[in-house]
């Protein structure tokens, strides 16, 4: 069983559309995050949300905004998309913001 | 924001040699560190952690080592295989958040 799942894995789309990332944990965790990864491999926080709550609303522009419908959900969702949005994306969860992460596999975006 | 820095973005070592991967950390308050591994494709992975209340500690060929006085993590690796190709992170944890360095690219020749 996979502990944290995000999808889709690829998403291609042209700039100005509209995308969502959806992620799922079944760890029973509490607090959940989305991270973004740049060429570099350079891993910078987005969102960490704590039972719905968020609690961590970094220097992101306002065109990604995270949805926790529950604490095992943290989906992200995308407007007007740009060529400096292609990325990949990952979501992770962790036992309390004091624990370590499980990490979801990756979502690489691509804006055309 | 933190600043995590590695000292090598890139190391290439013999297989069955040890491995030594460092990362800088500049916050003193830091008081969890985690290291990670990222495979090709893949999302990070947890490998070990330590909390700032200890110099050392040790899992299953890894070893990571932490010097506050310098602000230094060490991740040593023995008898790296080929499996351990991946790019390294090393994470410090200030106040709820965790700060993730840029990350060292180890590649293992057979």
């Amino acid at each position: 069983d996979t502990a944290v799942s995000q999808t889709p894995k690829y998403l291609v789309t042209q700039m100005g559309n509209d995308k969502s990332i959806k992620c799922e944990q079944n760890l029973g965790h509490d607090t959940m995050y989305w991270y973004k990864q740049d060429s570099k491999k350079f891993l910078k926080i987005m969102f960490s949300y704590n039972n719905k709550e968020l609690i961590i609303n970094e220097t992101v522009p306002n065109r990604f905004s995270p949805k926790s419908p529950d604490k095992a959900h943290l989906n992200l969702h995308i407007n007007s998309l740009e060529l400096g949005d292609s990325a990949v994306y990952f979501c992770a969860s962790s036992e309390t913001v004091n624990y370590g992460y499980t990490f979801g596999s990756g979502t690489r975006l691509t804006v055309v | 924001g933190e600043s995590v820095g590695l000292h090598l973005p890139t190391l290439s070592v013999q297989e069955g040699d040890n491995s030594i991967i460092n990362c800088a950390y500049s916050n003193s308050a830091s008081d969890y560190f985690i290291w990670y591994k990222q495979e090709s494709g893949k999302g990070p992975q947890f490998i070990i952690d330590i909390r700032s209340n200890m110099d050392k500690r040790q899992g299953q060929r890894v070893t990571v080592l932490l010097n506050k006085t310098v602000k230094h993590l060490s991740l040593q690796i023995a008898a790296t295989q080929p499996g351990d190709s991946a790019v390294y992170f090393c994470a410090d944890k200030t106040g709820n958040q965790f700060y993730f360095g840029t990350g060292t690219s180890l590649t293992v020749i057979p």
